[in-house]
């Protein structure tokens, strides 16, 4: 099973500044590496899949990059509707798995 | 507008089985894969398996292989995940999620990322 670690579990940061969330795979995934936004009590939201392309309807201050084993999604400029856990998941291979999450607070 | 309701709660005793239904509209239901996916408090998602709504056929996790089986009736729009011999480690909140592309796009490689989620079943396990 491909293991995702994500770093750093907690980011402080206010609104306006830019987020940087990593994610690191156990093997390589290629580029099959999505992220997604999650607020309390409400199901994940897909915010990037295949590394750096948007689902639709996601704002372009979302972006992701990487390949291989390292990737990393960027908020350019944190909105107060941001603040939230961010998971990243594989699907380069089966068992389909996530990090283990990065929560982004004020 | 795609949506997916999910049936209602759960309390269950250990050893016993649970089956969640989802029903999804507005969006033909044959035309992609439906996963399951579950969250334990304070955990990361664990993706469970998935059903080809048009065929029928599964594809599970090896970590509930043998316990969880996934099936969907075409005529009712509606996937079905059952989890057999549950313990209290199976306590989680349970999502059903359609795929973000058509199943057809897997030919080309594509598939496995989720798109749309129910509202989700929350299954207590507890003596």
């Amino acid at each position: 099973e491909i293991v995702l670690t994500q770093s750093p579990a907690t980011l402080s940061l206010s609104p306006g500044e830019r987020a940087t969330l990593s994610c690191r795979a156990s093997q390589s995934v290629s580029k099959y590496v999505a992220w997604y936004q999650q607020k309390p009590g409400q199901a994940p939201r897909l915010l990037i899949y295949d590394v750096s392309a948007r689902a639709t309807g996601i704002p372009a201050r979302f972006s992701g990059s990487g390949s291989g084993t390292d990737f990393t999604l960027t908020i350019s400029s944190l909105e107060p509707e941001d603040f939230a856990v961010y998971y990243c998941q594989q699907r380069y291979a089966w068992p389909l798995s996530f990090g283990g999450g990065t929560k982004v607070e004020v | 507008q795609v949506h997916l309701v999910q049936s209602g709660a759960e309390v269950k005793k250990p050893g016993a089985s649970v089956k969640v239904s989802c029903k999804a509209s507005g969006y033909s239901f044959s035309n992609y894969v439906i996963h399951w996916v579950r969250q334990a408090p304070g955990q990361r998602p664990e993706w469970m398996g998935w059903i080809s709504a048009g065929s029928g056929y599964t594809q599970y996790s090896q970590n509930f292989q043998d316990r969880v089986t996934i099936t969907r009736d075409t005529s009712a729009s509606t996937a079905y995940m059952e989890l057999r011999s549950l313990t209290s480690e199976d306590t989680a909140v349970y999502y059903c999620s359609r795929d973000y592309f058509p199943e057809k796009d897997r030919l080309s490689g594509y598939g496995d990322y989720f798109a749309h989620w129910g509202q989700e079943t929350l299954v207590s396990v507890s003596s």
